[in-house]
């Protein structure tokens, strides 16, 4: 039973396309994250969303935006993809964003985003 | 922006040896490391949670140690095994930020 599940598992798009990536955690935590994994294979904190304080890092674009219908759920939408946005998008999950001092993330698979 | 550095970057070791690398972060404002364990096509696994200066943790053959005030952290692996291959990555958490900011990972290569 998977803790930290995202779909899909391969995106391939076309440049100008807005997609969706899902992640759902089962744990029970209260804080998700989403991380992107660039080409020179760091994870860089894109989005954490806690109790619906959403804090951005401030280098991302506007055309990414993360959706949470509930505590479970933190979705990615990206609009108008580039060529640039290929990558690797990681999801995790921690139980507080203050607890994380004291206890691990999780992280979900990953979705590897191809832009053509 | 956090630095959070380490080294080294790749490591080819024999099955067998012992290894250890680093992971190097601001000393001032610390408020925890994290040290997980990526394998190829996997999602990252923790490894240790560390908040102390001195703090010292072990699961089975691997262990680490922090020095909060030299900023500095250590992962040993005792008679690497080939199992052992994946990359290894802190994550510090300080600096008024409790979102972990992550190291680049060194990539441990065991050769049976």
């Amino acid at each position: 039973d998977t803790a930290v599940s995202q779909t899909p598992k391969y995106l391939v798009t076309q440049m100008g396309n807005d997609k969706s990536i899902k992640c759902e955690q089962n744990l029970g935590h209260d804080t998700m994250y989403w991380y992107k994994q660039d080409s020179k294979k760091f994870l860089k904190i894109m989005f954490s969303y806690n109790n619906k304080e959403l804090i951005i890092n401030e280098t991302v674009p506007n055309r990414f935006s993360p959706k949470s219908p509930d505590k479970a759920h933190l979705n990615l939408h990206i609009n108008s993809l580039e060529l640039g946005d290929s990558a690797v998008y990681f999801c995790a999950s921690s139980q507080d964003l203050r607890v994380v001092l004291y206890n691990e993330q999780f992280f979900g698979p990953g979705t590897r985003l191809t832009v053509l | 922006i956090l630095n959070v550095e380490q080294s080294p970057q790749s490591l080819h070791v024999q099955e067998g040896d012992s290894t250890n690398f680093t992971c190097s972060f601001p000393s001032s404002n610390f408020y925890a490391l994290h040290w997980y364990r990526w394998e190829t096509a996997k999602s990252p696994e923790a490894l240790f949670v560390m908040t102390l200066n001195g703090d010292e943790k072990k699961k089975g053959r691997i262990s680490a140690t922090l020095n909060t005030k030299e900023g500095y952290s250590y992962l040993y692996i005792k008679g690497s095994q080939p199992e052992d291959s994946a990359t290894y990555l802190c994550a510090f958490l300080g600096g008024g930020s409790y979102i972990p900011t992550f190291g680049r990972g060194t990539s441990l290569i065991v050769h049976p």
